[in-house]
């Protein structure tokens, strides 16, 4: 079955970018949709964006401008950048397939998650 | 932005009947997901559609959508279902969760 492992730094500085990759194994990263949610320790979850294999992206409207989802399907890995990181940034962020319905449907699930990575924002 | 409002705290004693909702604008013309979080785990989908389940995923748990809520129902509630839970829809192409409800069994 499909697994999703995040990989990238887990102390960031403030000002800085963060940078995550989500390998997906087991399956293909094509004809499929691809998230980044976070949770802040002790909090909710918070729906960061999507990007589909062919490259479209979607991202949450508070995050927006801070925000860069890509993917490489040659290496079946899709990345998120954020910049300007403040400690509010500081969470355990999580990457999700997100199903292959076109979104605009509003079926998509995420389903499997990976098991998720605490980035601290800290100088 | 469109929000989802859930109860912070849900308690049911063991083999009893579960009840979590998830209120939203017109959620009921919205798909809604439900997922379980169990303390340093990753979140799991539960249900789907409103009210499909993944393999895997007990019988017990069922969920149900109209209006302006949604609802996740817990059958036969087991001590292992103790967990914190979040409802999640989409509106316009963004994903929004809920603020998760914790589930204790006592």
């Amino acid at each position: 079955q499909v697994q999703l492992q995040e990989s990238g730094p887990g102390l960031v500085k403030p000002s800085e970018t963060l940078s995550l990759t989500c390998t997906v194994s087991g399956g293909s990263i094509s004809s499929y949709y691809w998230s980044w949610i976070r949770q802040p320790p002790g909090k909710g979850l918070e729906w960061i964006g999507y990007i589909y294999y062919s490259g479209s992206t979607n991202y949450n409207p508070s995050l927006k401008s801070r925000v860069t989802i890509s993917v490489d399907t040659s290496t079946n890995q899709f990345s998120l950048k954020l910049s300007s990181v403040n400690a509010a940034d500081t969470a355990v962020y999580y990457c999700a397939r997100a199903g292959w319905e076109e979104v605009a449907q509003g079926k998509n699930r995420f389903d499997p998650w990976g098991q998720g990575t605490l980035v601290t924002v800290s100088s | 932005s469109y929000e989802l409002t859930q109860p912070p705290s849900v308690s049911v004693s063991p083999g009893q009947t579960a009840s979590i909702t998830c209120s939203g604008d017109k959620l009921g013309d919205k798909y809604v997901c439900w997922y379980q979080q169990k303390p340093g785990q990753s979140p799991v989908l539960v249900i789907y559609e409103d009210r499909k389940r993944p393999s895997g995923i007990p019988e017990r748990f069922s969920g149900s959508n109209s209006g302006n809520t949604a609802t996740l129902t817990i059958s036969g509630t087991q001590a292992m279902d103790e967990a914190d839970y979040y409802c999640q829809a989409w509106d316009s192409g963004t994903g929004v969760f809920g603020g998760g409800t914790k589930l204790t069994v006592l």
